[in-house]
């Protein structure tokens, strides 16, 4: 099947730093990634959609001046946290969608974001 | 708005059979999916139906009753690694890129 990795798996960072996360397909072209956040025992919570050499599309309440997403190449998104705060600790997952049907989103392991 | 149902938590004995429900309130249907997530991993993918009916894959079957709304998935002979949360997810009808993810069922199975 189809394998995203995600870098790092785990950050610990003081607060008013940013951090990056880097969310690669290794095997498949993505075209379209996107970024979901999960607090403990809920579900993915859609931030963004990030598709190949265009901007990003923000859910709403996400802010993008806040959480900014690239994504250069076919393989790779990065999401950075900017200013980053306590409140936006959590996990931090992106998916990479194939481009065949039934164009399903392939996980990758996420990133455990600590904001101390 | 668009709405996913699940149970919030279930458990079972291993070796049983257990059915997760997802019940779901949507403008358009596109397919739903069902995936797997073990405790700090990412989710894995079980299962997509996009037609009413059946859909077996060895020990895990998904349902889907578009008229209903409705899907459900039935896991069979279960082991303990089977304890996870099950997450039912919906294409947006809006943006069929995008999907809506039900809270999810976390599932214990009990020796």
């Amino acid at each position: 099947g189809a394998v995203v990795s995600q870098h790092p798996s785990r950050v610990i960072c003081k607060s008013g730093t940013s951090v990056k996360i880097e969310c690669r397909s290794l095997d498949f072209q993505a075209t379209t990634m996107f970024w979901y956040r999960q607090f403990p025992k809920q579900s993915l919570m859609l931030m963004a959609t990030s598709n190949e050499g265009s901007k990003a599309t923000y859910e709403q309440g996400v802010e993008k001046d806040k959480f900014l997403i690239n994504h250069a190449s076919l393989t790779l998104s990065t999401l950075t946290v900017t200013s980053a705060h306590p409140e936006d600790s959590s996990f931090y997952i992106c998916s990479g969608q194939t481009s065949r049907g039934p164009y399903e989103q392939y996980f990758g392991p996420g990133t455990r974001l600590t904001v101390t | 708005g668009q709405n996913i149902d699940q149970p919030t938590e279930m458990t079972a004995t291993e070796g049983a059979i257990v059915q997760i429900n997802c019940t779901y309130q949507t403008s358009g249907f596109n397919g739903l999916f069902w995936y797997q997530q073990h405790a700090g991993e990412a989710p894995t993918f079980l299962s997509y139906n996009v037609l009413d009916g059946l859909e077996e894959k060895g020990r895990f079957s998904s349902f889907l009753s578009r008229s209903k709304g409705y899907s459900y998935l039935l896991l069979k002979e279960l082991q303990m690694k089977d304890s996870a949360s099950y997450l039912c997810a919906v294409r947006d009808p809006d943006n069929t890129d995008k999907l809506i993810f039900g809270t999810g069922t976390r599932l214990q199975v009990f020796p």
